[in-house]
């Protein structure tokens, strides 16, 4: 099975910052990768689809982009809102499997 | 508005059983793969379990294969989740959610139920 990994696994930003999160699948899985936020005590929301596609709603200081392997999920200026742990998903075949997730904190 | 609200969470010994249901309404659920994702205390998301909207495809993770058996009642508007021979390592939230899918292949989750928490201890 395809493993998904990311890093770091935390970090700390200060308001206005861009920060950026990195996915790794052990196979390629062209661009079938989804980005979901998680707030503290909520469930997960879908932020991006096919590596890039904002979902509606989503700031558009989000951004993702990536091919087969190596994927990034990109918030330009970090917001005191953005606070959550982020999670990408692949969904080129089952299982559909998770990273193990960023925690982003406000520094 | 589109709900999903998950029932039958508990605490349970382990090797034993329990049934979690999921309500689904503002939408018809019989258009739609249905999922069971969970996520333990403190951990991150695990996907375990996909049925299609015909029940012609189902999918299980293999840390529960064999164990858990996905189910679902259109007419109900209801998906399930049959969970027998629980071990520790089961405890969870275990969240109810819909899918969307790419061309055929059940693609990502785009709305997720508040969850069940499912303990398993002595």
């Amino acid at each position: 099975d395809i493993q998904m990994t990311q890093s770091p696994s935390s970090l700390s930003a200060s308001v206005g910052d861009r920060v950026t999160i990195t996915c790794r699948a052990s196979q390629g899985i062209s661009y079938n990768l989804a980005w979901y936020q998680q707030k503290p005590g909520k469930v997960p929301k879908l932020l991006i689809t096919a590596t890039s596609t904002l979902q509606s709603g989503v700031p558009s200081r989000f951004s993702g982009s990536g091919f087969g392997t190596d994927f990034t999920l990109t918030i330009s200026s970090l917001q005191s809102e953005d606070v959550a742990t982020y999670y990408c998903q692949k969904y080129d075949s089952v299982p559909l499997t998770f990273g193990g997730g960023t925690k982003v904190e406000i520094k | 508005e589109v709900q999903l609200v998950e029932s039958g969470g508990g605490l349970v010994m382990p090797g034993g059983s329990l049934r979690l249901s999921c309500a689904a309404s503002g939408f018809a659920l019989s258009n739609y793969y249905m999922n069971w994702v969970r996520q333990a205390p403190g951990k991150g998301l695990e996907w375990v379990s996909s049925i299609s909207s015909s029940n012609s495809y189902i999918y299980y993770a293999d840390s529960v294969k064999g164990r858990f058996t996905i189910s679902r009642d259109n007419a109900k508007n209801s998906l399930y989740l049959q969970m027998n021979s629980l071990r520790v390592e089961d405890t969870a939230v275990y969240h109810c959610a819909r899918a969307l899918i790419v061309g055929t292949t059940l693609a990502y989750f785009d709305y997720w139920g508040q969850g069940a928490l499912v303990t398993v201890s002595s």
